[in-house]
């Protein structure tokens, strides 16, 4: 109940592609959905984030979709980079005692080539 | 501005030593959560203090494992009779409130390795 599951575990796109990053859930009690970018030796960084009432979510080439009924919450990245190689984590919080606590996936390694 | 620290940045020790893990947060941020990453792995949340007080440590895997935070800055992270599989990268991490939509701004870890 308390576990985001994410896929691919690992995801090789050529520079200019659009890789897409999956997560799926199942506790209800989900509110809000970030997403963490973090490269070797970093600790995670927030690139975006969505809440269960908002079906999609664009920041630049960042871009949420968000589908409550299936719980399910993807990242997409257009015009992918290869300075956009990182380990991406999607995450689910739930409140305790009004801050978040984040249950994390379990991480994409993407690697955009030139 | 400075972001979250830790330190040390590596540490090793031998199976049934006792470490210690600090954590610097952001400036006035009241909210400090730790959490656990295991090789391959997404962060796994362990503890999270508002002010002082642990609002919420049940992430924390067995009485082995302590935090403190008494003065509602600094975090100090306490591992008594570590094991070899308590090997693992801690975060830490803080925002500015801990209300539910603050950004958690994560340090760079301290990886610690029990042989």
């Amino acid at each position: 109940q308390q576990q985001v599951k994410q896929s691919p575990q690992s995801l090789i796109v050529q520079k200019g592609g659009i890789p897409i990053i999956n997560c799926a859930y199942e506790n209800t009690a989900f509110d809000y959905f970030p997403w963490y970018q973090q490269f070797p030796g970093k600790g995670p960084a927030l690139l975006i984030a969505i809440r269960p009432d908002v079906s999609e979510k664009k920041e630049g080439r960042f871009t949420i979709s968000f589908n409550k009924s299936a719980k399910q919450f993807s990242l997409h990245i257009m015009d992918s980079q290869p300075g956009d190689s990182a380990t991406y984590f999607c995450a689910a919080s739930i409140e305790i005692q009004g801050a978040q606590k984040l249950v994390f996936g379990q991480g994409t390694r993407l690697t955009i080539n030139p | 501005g400075a972001g979250v620290s830790q330190t040390p940045s590596n540490k090793v020790t031998e199976k049934g030593k006792y470490v210690e893990l600090r954590c610097d947060p952001i400036s006035g941020h009241t909210a400090l959560y730790w959490y656990r990453q295991s090789l391959g792995q997404g962060p796994e949340f362990l503890i999270y203090f508002q002010g002082t007080g642990a609002a919420d440590d049940s992430g924390l895997p067995n009485d082995r494992f302590f935090a403190v935070r008494p003065e509602g800055s600094v975090s100090t992270l306490k591992i008594q009779r570590t094991e070899r599989g308590d090997s693992a990268v801690y975060l830490c991490a803080s925002s500015s409130r801990g209300w539910r939509t603050d950004t958690q701004y994560f340090g760079p870890g301290t990886r610690l390795t029990v042989l």
